[in-house]
């Protein structure tokens, strides 16, 4: 059964256009996390949930939004996609922070095109 | 600050060769260390992890043992399969913020 669903696995947009993906978890987890993952690179963590507590990563542009309105939905917001975000966008869970004891449970992923 | 540093593939085998793919690692502390595969149009899967020095990590046939004295984490399997063939990356975490480092990843083709 799956425990982390990203919905839509692709998405096409266009340049400019806001675009909203979306993940949810049947896992219960305190922490949900997103990723940004290009061509042939290692993901990037954008920022994470811990509970209803947003932790943006320094790094991450301010394009980038999310929303979390419940334990098992959050949503990653991109303001006006431009074409360098088109990437992978993982999400993943873990019952509590991961320093090592817990684990991370990753989503299939959605595969964003921007034209 | 942490980095992970995972040999250069693509790395392509035959059936029943055995694999190893290098980790090393640069973390202050003692960070916990991990191993995750990703099958082509997927997320990624923990494949093993290792909380401290010494610990060996092992799952469906492949290991690794957390080295302290030379920073690595290389994961080995002795007899790889077609289904193997997949991209995998080492990664780290000591911060206990969910902030994992991940190597860029190494692609494993299995040929029959």
């Amino acid at each position: 059964d799956a425990m982390v669903i990203q919905n839509p696995r692709y998405q096409v947009t266009q340049f400019g256009k806001p675009v909203t993906l979306s993940c949810s978890q049947t896992l219960n987890h305190n922490v949900m996390y997103w990723y940004q993952q290009k061509s042939s690179q290692a993901p990037k963590l954008l920022f994470h949930y811990y509970d209803k507590d947003f932790n943006n990563e320094a790094d991450t542009p301010d394009n980038f939004q999310s929303r979390r309105p419940n334990t098992s939905f959050c949503f990653l917001d991109i303001r006006s996609p431009g074409l360098g975000d088109a990437a992978m966008y993982l999400c993943a869970t873990s019952r509590d922070l991961a320093g090592g004891t817990d684990t991370q449970y990753f989503g299939p992923g959605t595969r964003l095109t921007v034209l | 600050g942490n980095s992970v540093t995972q040999m250069e593939g693509p790395v392509t085998l035959s059936e029943e060769a055995f694999l190893t793919i290098n980790c090393t690692y640069t973390a202050t502390g003692y960070p916990s260390l991990f191993w995750y595969v990703q099958y082509p149009g997927e997320g990624l899967q923990l494949l093993l992890k290792a909380t401290k020095a010494d610990d060996k990590g092992s799952n469906k046939g492949f290991e690794a043992t957390y080295r302290k004295e030379t920073t690595s984490f290389h994961l080995e399997k002795g007899s790889v399969q077609v289904s193997d063939s997949a991209v995998y990356f080492c990664a780290l975490d000591n911060t206990n913020a969910g902030k994992s480092t991940f190597g860029d990843g190494t692609t494993l083709t299995v040929k029959p």
